[in-house]
C-alpha cells in the first residue's frame, strides 16, 4: 500500500504563475512532512518541511498547506521561476515510525 | 565541507556478480539510508539504520544487504545483481528520520 500518493506526476507553468503540487497519506501517525527539490544529476535536496501542529508554514516563495483531517499536503511556489523547474518530492515520516516515504515525485517545468 | 559520498557514480555490471556501493558521511550522523530512484516510482528506501550495527529492512529490501560497522560507512551489497536492479541509488545520512536528510550524488547502476 502506498504510503504517500502525490499529484501531479507532471506541472507546466508559465514564469510568474503558482505552481501547486498534492499529497495526501494514509497513516495519521505521521508527525513531518518534508518537500524535496531535485534537479537533473544531482542528489533530492531539503526544501521545506512541516509539522502537523501548524497548517502552513511559508519560506520565500514556498508554502507548504496542511490539512490533518483530510490527510493532505500541497506545496506552492508563487512567483515561478524557470530556475525552480525541478522534480519535487513530498514524504512522511515521523518521531514514532523509522521509514521513509516519499511520493513519486513531480517534474515541473516553468516556462519563460 | 559536510557531504554525503557515494562510490562508485556509475556502474554496468552483468547478472549475478556481486558487487558493493560505498556511502559515507562525516557530519556524525545517526540515520542513514539507502534508496532507489525509478521513474513513476519516487524514492523507495532499501534499508536503513538508525546506528552503528543497527539495521532494518525499508520497503523494497529483497536482493540487497547492508552493514553499518561504522557510523560514518553504509555500504549497499549486491550479492547477485539481476536486471531488475537497474536503478539511480541514493545513499542519504540525518540525525533522525525525522530531521533533514542529506543525499549523496547518486549512483546509476546498469545490470546487463
Amino acid at each position: 500500500q502506498q504510503q504517500v500518493k502525490q499529484s501531479p506526476q507532471s506541472l507546466i507553468v508559465q514564469k510568474g504563475g503558482i505552481s501547486i503540487i498534492n499529497c495526501a497519506y494514509e497513516n495519521t501517525a505521521f508527525d513531518y512532512f518534508p518537500w524535496y527539490q531535485q534537479f537533473p544529476g544531482k542528489g533530492p535536496a531539503l526544501l521545506i518541511a512541516i509539522r502537523p501542529d501548524v497548517s502552513e508554514k511559508k519560506e520565500g516563495r514556498f508554502t507548504i498547506s496542511f490539512n490533518k483531517s483530510a490527510k493532505q499536503f500541497s506545496l506552492h511556489i508563487m512567483d515561478s521561476q524557470p530556475g525552480d523547474s525541478a522534480t519535487y518530492f513530498c514524504a512522511a515520516s515521523g518521531y514514532n515510525f523509522n521509514k521513509f516515504y516519499f511520493g513519486s515525485g513531480t517534474k515541473l517545468n516553468v516556462k519563460p | 565541507e559536510a557531504q554525503v559520498t557515494q562510490n562508485p557514480r556509475y556502474l554496468i555490471t552483468v547478472t549475478g556478480k556481486k558487487l558493493t556501493v560505498t556511502c559515507s558521511q562525516n557530519m556524525n550522523h545517526e540515520y542513514m539510508s539507502w534508496y532507489r530512484q525509478d521513474p513513476g516510482l519516487g524514492l523507495r528506501q532499501i534499508y536503513y539504520s538508525m546506528n552503528v550495527e543497527v539495521t532494518d529492512k525499508g520497503d523494497v529490501p529483497e536482493g540487497y544487504k547492508v552493514s553499518r560497522k561504522e557510523k560514518r560507512n553504509f555500504p549497499l551489497i549486491l550479492e547477485s545483481p539481476s536486471p531488475n536492479q537497474t536503478s539511480l541509488y541514493f545513499c542519504a545520512s540525518s540525525f533522525s528520520n525525522y530531521n533533514e536528510q542529506f543525499f549523496g550524488p547518486g549512483t546509476r547502476l546498469t545490470v546487463l
